[in-house]
């Protein structure tokens, strides 16, 4: 079975610092890795993912994440932060063996301090 | 278009009530998923249609009954539900031939009464 753990449940930056949030996995076969970001009252948008090939990942709003096979991780970063990251972020995991079905990890909430 | 749409945004319902909730995309996707959601929490795989057909049930209530009418629409009607029901329900489609993204509509709020 797939689980996934992100390591602090809230995080709070500087605007302009470096964003670092955590996401480590437990699988037997190679994962396919995803973080998604949720803003208040609405759904999960796609940040980026990784399936195959490079491993790290470029996404959108300037964030990046690294596949890291023999750490089990999939952290994700951007170089500065801005207001407008605060939000709720989510890793998630699924396999061959799942399908479609995404194991979310319990979230993180980013906070921006100006 | 790569949206999924949602309605109502909001859904304010009494327990003796029978209500559903629509979820619609045009992206030729063949698996659509319901998830529920609390406050700071992950979303929670309720149900999971794969070409028209229900192939995960995550032991879910039977106050709470899918319908995927055709490949493009998923509702999910609600009858008789308690107050802790109330949460975020969130639909879900992804393209079925290989494992890939969840496209997420915005949800409805769902506030039982």
């Amino acid at each position: 079975a797939q689980s996934v753990t992100q390591l602090g449940s809230h995080v709070s930056v500087s605007e302009g610092a470096l964003v670092l949030l955590r996401c480590n996995y437990s699988s037997s076969v190679p994962p396919y890795l995803f973080w998604y970001v949720q803003y208040p009252n609405q759904g999960l948008q796609l940040l980026l993912k990784y399936t195959t090939g490079a491993t790290l990942v470029k996404g959108i709003n300037g964030f990046e994440a690294e596949f890291k096979k023999s750490e089990t991780s999939f952290h994700l970063t951007k170089p500065s932060a801005h207001m407008s990251d605060a939000a709720e972020y989510f890793c998630a995991v699924s396999d061959k063996n799942t399908g479609n079905q995404f194991y979310f990890g319990t979230g993180t909430s980013l906070t921006v301090i100006p | 278009d790569t949206e999924v749409t949602q309605t109502p945004k909001h859904l304010v319902m009494g327990m003796t009530n029978k209500k559903s909730l629509k979820c619609e995309q045009h992206m030729g996707h063949r698996a659509m998923y319901w998830y529920k959601q609390k406050a700071k929490k992950p979303p929670e795989l309720m149900f999971v249609y794969s070409y028209e057909k229900l192939s995960i049930n995550e032991s879910v209530p039977s106050r709470f009954s899918p319908e995927c009418p055709n490949s493009s629409l998923l509702n999910l009607h609600l009858h008789a539900l308690q107050p802790e029901d109330s949460a975020l329900y969130l639909c879900a489609s992804s393209r079925k031939d290989r494992v890939n993204e969840q496209f997420f509509g915005p949800g409805t709020r769902l506030t039982v009464l």
